[in-house]
């Protein structure tokens, strides 16, 4: 059974770094068929795309957070990290990891979401 | 940007009724392998997305066959034959075709 799990800062400070980490049990995030996946959702609002990488380290990302996003795999420790540079409240929602399968570009696995709020 | 768009975007159903969901692409989801690259999700009240159908027609794992997904290059449907109370919550179409990957607005499903 494939879990993620989402951990990281439940409040960070505007210009700041957002830095969340997901956890994943169940399957290897050395795995060669799936993309580790982020999104996020807004209060109140639909869902959000923000990048993927894959085992290999490559990654692709949202252009509209292209400059501030950066995906990194941790194969020691099963896991993949996100950092938001120059948080706003914009920032503010709530942030879901994910697995993609490759052959069918679609998302089976989702952690349970963390909240983070973007404030002084 | 591939844009999705969703209706109707508030969908109030009695139980036992069936409902219809309608995804409109601003281009073509299907790829040259035959595949459309669609997928349609459901976020239940408080709960992360859950997948219904992949590849616009493919219902997922443990999902029931009263959820059905079809369509083409840009218009997509999403069918429940017979609505249930635990199928409250919002559905959203997804593209994976190009990057982004993209969503429609959701569709609040609810109980009349």
């Amino acid at each position: 059974q494939v879990q993620l799990q989402e951990s990281g800062p439940g409040l960070v400070k505007p210009s700041g770094t957002l830095s969340l980490t997901c956890s994943v049990s169940g399957d290897s995030v050395s795995s060669r068929s799936y993309f580790w996946t982020w999104m996020r959702q807004s209060p109140g609002k639909g869902l959000e795309w923000i990048g993927h990488l894959y085992s290999n380290g490559s990654t692709h990302y949202n252009p509209s957070l292209n400059s501030r996003v950066s995906l990194s795999l941790d194969t020691s420790d099963n896991s993949f990290s996100l950092r938001l540079s120059s948080s706003t409240a914009a920032d503010t929602a709530v942030y879901y990891c994910a697995r993609g399968w490759e052959l069918l570009r679609t998302f089976h696995y989702w952690g349970q979401g963390i909240s983070v709020t973007v404030s002084s | 940007d591939i844009v999705m768009t969703q209706s109707p975007l508030s969908l109030p159903v009695i139980p036992g009724e069936p409902a219809s969901i309608s995804c409109r692409s601003s281009q073509s989801l299907l790829y040259s392998n035959g595949y459309n690259y669609v997928d349609w999700y459901l976020q239940k009240p408080g709960k992360s997305p859950q997948l219904l159908i992949y590849l616009g027609s493919n219902r997922a794992s443990g999902v029931p066959d009263r959820f059905s997904g079809s369509g083409s290059g840009t218009d997509f449907t999403l069918k429940i034959s017979r609505v249930q109370a635990d199928d409250v919550g919002v559905y959203y179409c997804m593209q994976a075709l190009e990057i982004p990957i993209t969503f429609g607005q959701g569709t609040r499903l609810e109980i009349k």
